[in-house]
């Protein structure tokens, strides 16, 4: 099955300090990869995207993501937490010719 | 969210009821999704629609309908044979059609208890 995992439920990081948050995929063949972001009660905003060529994609707020192949992986990073990073995140895969499956997403606290 | 508009914002269904929430876009997108949002769930697709007069089921469409009359607008209808209703959904667009890498769009989602 194509599927994409967060294995963090929430992740934990001081204000400053750098941050990961993680997701694998399972698909054939190479898929699009996306981070989206969503603050409480409301949608969810694009951070970035993996389409194809350099594996590290920069996107918005200061957030960026590498893709891995080898090891199927497409973490968010980022240099330096700011509180208001503080929110629920969630990577999602287009499986080449088929529909966005997203992770069951991870919170992220960043305290001060 | 800017560009997709979803109402209300909070929605309340007695059992038995059904109830339609609305969504429209101003980004000129032919493609249009509704997703439900469940706590430790992420979303799941309900039905989407990459041309008006034409939606597709998702991964979860019983007790929901939908129709895309306009390119502009795609209601969802929760009709009562959906056993567990309560749920945040959101609604989405995006330029092309869906396989393709385009960057889908999301409103600001609809709360809809039932009491």
């Amino acid at each position: 099955a194509q599927s994409v995992a967060q294995p963090e439920d929430q992740v934990n990081v001081a204000e400053g300090n750098p941050l990961t948050v993680k997701c694998t995929y399972s698909v054939s063949g190479n898929p699009y990869l996306f981070w989206y972001v969503q603050y409480p009660n409301r949608g969810l905003q694009f951070l970035l995207k993996y389409i194809t060529g350099d594996n590290l994609v920069k996107g918005s707020y200061g957030f960026e993501a590498e893709f891995n192949k080898s090891q199927t992986s497409f973490h968010l990073k980022k240099p330096s937490a700011l509180v208001s990073d503080s929110a629920l995140y969630f990577c999602a895969v287009i499986p080449r010719g088929n529909k966005l499956v997203f992770g069951a997403g991870t919170i992220l606290r960043v305290k001060s | 969210d800017g560009g997709i508009t979803q109402s209300p914002k909070y929605l309340f269904r007695k059992e038995g009821q059904n109830v339609t929430l609305s969504c429209e876009q101003n980004l000129n997108h032919d493609a249009m999704y509704w997703y439900r949002q469940d706590p430790g769930q992420g979303l799941r697709l309900i039905y989407y629609s990459q041309i008006v007069n034409d939606f597709q089921k998702g991964d979860i469409a019983e007790g929901y309908s939908v129709s895309r009359e306009k390119k502009e607008s795609f209601p969802l209808t929760v009709t009562s044979a959906q056993k567990n209703p309560t749920a945040f959904y959101l609604c989405a667009s995006s330029q092309g059609l869906a396989g393709a890498p385009d960057t889908q769009y999301f409103g600001p989602g609809t709360r809809l208890t039932v009491l």
